[in-house]
């Protein structure tokens, strides 16, 4: 139990459908980062936000849609992806994203587009 | 662009082999971290290393910071099925607190 909980853990949609990932962290963090884990590829970030706002978007294409309500929730909604989308989804958070302190991870959602 | 190498990338060994995860860059990092994921997983930290030269022992984990802070070693001793794993380094940048991550090293010790 790392403080950091994802839902769902396993998604399939189609490309049109249109779907949502949950993140909650328990940890009192105030950083939350959402990364792309493909096959023998490098853990790719996708967005960060500090204290409810995104600090950082690294290119992600726009079918990709983040939301941070408030601090401990960080949500990715999904809409017409494509089936080179389909990874696992991390949800890590940190104390702040200032400095390159520890990540705390999720267990990941893994998307299989079809 | 800061990149980090890792080698090797797949590595499966029996039970109470050594082994050793490298992890390279051209670019010099403040600090280095080493992650562990298992299946079904998110990565969890096993340590965090700042000094160049510095060496950090975790039970049969040790590992090493290059003294030009660009390179890392993890080296286990005597491994077991439960190292069984990804693992993967993550190097700090100066720049906004960013962590670069290796591609990871897949390692499977068999009984």
């Amino acid at each position: 139990e790392t403080g950091v909980t994802q839902t769902p853990r396993h998604l399939v949609m189609g490309m049109t459908n249109k779907k949502s990932l949950k993140c909650e962290q328990h940890l009192g963090h105030n950083a939350m980062y959402w990364y792309k884990q493909s096959a023998k590829k490098p853990l790719e970030l996708m967005f960060v936000y500090s204290l409810e706002e995104r600090v950082e978007n690294n290119s992600v294409p726009s079918r990709f849609s983040p939301e941070c309500p408030n601090s401990s929730h960080l949500f990715l909604h999904l809409h017409t992806l494509q089936p080179e989308d389909s990874a696992l989804y991390l949800c890590a958070s940190s104390q702040d994203a200032l400095n390159t302190g520890e990540l705390f991870f999720g267990e990941g959602s893994r998307l299989t587009v079809l | 662009t800061q990149l980090l190498e890792q080698s090797p990338q797949f590595l499966s060994i029996q039970e109470g082999e050594n082994l050793t995860v490298y992890c390279n860059s051209s670019s010099v990092f403040s600090s280095l971290q080493w992650y562990r994921q298992e299946p079904g997983e998110g990565p969890v930290l096993l340590v965090t290393v700042v000094t160049g030269g510095e060496v950090k022992k975790l039970k049969r984990l040790t590992f090493q910071f290059g003294d030009a802070r660009k390179d890392s070693s993890l080296h286990i001793t005597a491994a077991q099925p439960g190292d069984t794993g990804l693992y993967l380094c993550a190097g700090g940048d100066n720049q906004g607190g960013k962590l670069i991550f290796g591609q990871g090293t897949e390692l499977s010790v068999k009984p």
